[in-house]
C-alpha cells in the first residue's frame, strides 16, 4: 500500500456522462498530480495541487477539471466523456513543490472505461 | 524541450541473466532522474533516483542505475533478473523549467523467461 488511495478501482460509463475520480494523498503530502496513461499515449501529466492551488497544468481538457479540498484530498471531473477518454487515471502525491519535489508516491489508479 | 527516451520498447532477458533497461535524457542543466515499475493493474512503484553525488545509484528489489553524464544516460540495471521482475519500466526527470512536474518516458516492457 502506497498510502495514496484512489476510489474507484473500476469506472464504466457511457458517452456523455460525467464522472468524478478521488484521490487522498499519502499522510503529510501537500501536492497531488494526476495524469492519465493510455494505451497509445503513455503517461500524460494532466494537473497538480498544492495545498489546495492549482499550480501546474498539462495536456488536459476543457472537458476535465480538478480540485484539491481543505483536507488535501482531491477530484478529477471528467464530463462530456468521449470513447477516447477511456484510460487509466493516476494520481501520485509529494511532499513539496518546485525544487523540493523529490519524487512522486503513485495511487492504483482509477480504470474509466466509456462505452 | 527536456525529456528522456526509453529506446526499446520491449526487452527480454533469461531468468538469472543479467538486466538492462536504457534511458537517456535530454535536459539542460543537472537532471533528476528516476525510475519506476509497474506491475499488472498496479499504480508505479518508485525503484531510485538520482539526485547528485555517486554515479551508481542503489534502489528497491536489488536494482541499481548508473548515471552517465557524458552520454546523458540512465541506465537501470540488475545483475540477475527474476521472473517477478517482469513489468512495465518507467524513466523520469524532473522539468528543470518547473520542478514540480516529472517527465515520463513511454515505458520499457520487460519480460523474462524462466
Amino acid at each position: 500500500d502506497s498510502g495514496v488511495t484512489q476510489t474507484p478501482k473500476h469506472l464504466i460509463t457511457a458517452t456523455g456522462q460525467r464522472v468524478t475520480l478521488r484521490c487522498s494523498p499519502r499522510s503529510g503530502d501537500l501536492s497531488v498530480y494526476w495524469y492519465q496513461q493510455s494505451l497509445d499515449q503513455g503517461l500524460q501529466f494532466l494537473i497538480q495541487y498544492y495545498n489546495g492551488e492549482e499550480r501546474a497544468k498539462g495536456n488536459i481538457l476543457e472537458r476535465f477539471s480538478a480540485q484539491q479540498f481543505p483536507d488535501l484530498h482531491s477530484e478529477l471531473n471528467l464530463s462530456s466523456l468521449e470513447l477516447g477518454d477511456s484510460a487509466l487515471y493516476f494520481c501520485a502525491s509529494s511532499v513539496g513543490t518546485g525544487y523540493f519535489n523529490y519524487g512522486y508516491t503513485f495511487g492504483s489508479g482509477t480504470r474509466l472505461t466509456v462505452v | 524541450a527536456q525529456s528522456v527516451a526509453q529506446p526499446e520498447d520491449q526487452v527480454n532477458v533469461a531468468e538469472g541473466n543479467p538486466l538492462t533497461v536504457k534511458c537517456t535524457y535530454s535536459v539542460s542543466g543537472n537532471p533528476y532522474l528516476f525510475w519506476y515499475v509497474q506491475y499488472p493493474n498496479r499504480g508505479l512503484q518508485f525503484l531510485l533516483k538520482y539526485i547528485t553525488g555517486d554515479n551508481l545509484v542503489k534502489g528497491s528489489y536489488g536494482f541499481e542505475a548508473e548515471f552517465n553524464k557524458s552520454q546523458t544516460s540512465f541506465h537501470l540495471k540488475k545483475p540477475s533478473a527474476l521472473v517477478s521482475d517482469s513489468a512495465l519500466y518507467f524513466c523520469a526527470v524532473r522539468d528543470m523549467e518547473d520542478a514540480s512536474k516529472i517527465i515520463f518516458g513511454s515505458g520499457t516492457r520487460l519480460s523474462i523467461r524462466p
